[in-house]
């Protein structure tokens, strides 16, 4: 079955600089979604991806997704201490067709 | 327009015991789909319903059950709870599956705790 591995696993920045999180795919990629997630709380949708080369931006985060469709990147511009959580990406792969999910990514932002 | 309900948020348990948690998804969505997060496996699939039909299940023994009702509201059942059942249970909807790449919108979770 398919598996999303994320990298970095934590992450720390100050304020105000940029960051990138990877996702990387054992097979092809025919939706990738990316959510964060506070500590203990649901996921929140940020973005979905679905063609190759395509790139999506909300406010100060962009994520892309290549040309092969198995890597996306989420990248975050100028962070701040909102950007803190759990970012997690997760793709259509499951032996049921259910969503998979990457182990996350944990972001902490210093003021 | 509000978004997925899940309740209780807290809830304490021990072993042996059983469990119902309930969701509520997003007006108009009828595919709700049940995850179990823990620091060691993080997010799990459990099971999907559409329709009140279950399409999908995860790999999770028997003791794990749902359900869907005719206005898409969900419950999951745990019987006989393990120390190993301690986990954020997690509620997502969507207009469609996962195929249709329609997202899925999460609730707040279930913390559920087993002593």
């Amino acid at each position: 079955s398919q598996e999303l591995e994320q990298s970095p696993q934590s992450l720390i920045v100050q304020e105000g600089k940029n960051l990138t999180i990877n996702c990387t795919s054992s097979k092809t990629l025919y939706g990738l979604y990316w959510y964060k997630q506070k500590y203990g709380e649901g996921l929140i949708f940020l973005m979905m991806l679905q063609k190759g080369g395509e790139e999506k931006s909300h406010e100060k985060i962009t994520a892309k997704l290549d040309e092969k469709k198995q890597q996306s990147s989420l990248h975050i511009t100028a962070s701040q201490p909102s950007h803190a959580g759990i970012y997690l990406c997760g793709a259509v792969g499951g032996s049921q067709g259910n969503l998979i999910f990457g182990k996350g990514t944990k972001l902490s932002v210093k003021p | 327009k509000a978004g997925v309900t899940q309740t209780p948020r807290y809830l304490i348990k021990t072993r042996g015991q059983q469990v119902t948690l309930s969701c509520s998804p997003i007006s108009g969505h009828r595919s709700v789909s049940w995850y179990q997060q823990t620091p060691g496996q993080g997010l799990q699939f459990l099971f999907e319903y559409f329709s009140e039909t279950q399409r999908n299940k995860g790999n999770f023994p028997g003791r794990f059950s749902g359900r869907q009702f005719s206005n898409s509201r969900s419950e999951m059942n745990v019987s006989t709870l393990e120390l190993g059942d301690s986990a954020l249970y997690l509620c997502a909807s969507s207009l469609g599956s996962p195929y249709s790449n329609q997202p899925q919108h999460f609730g707040d979770g279930t913390r559920l705790s087993i002593l």
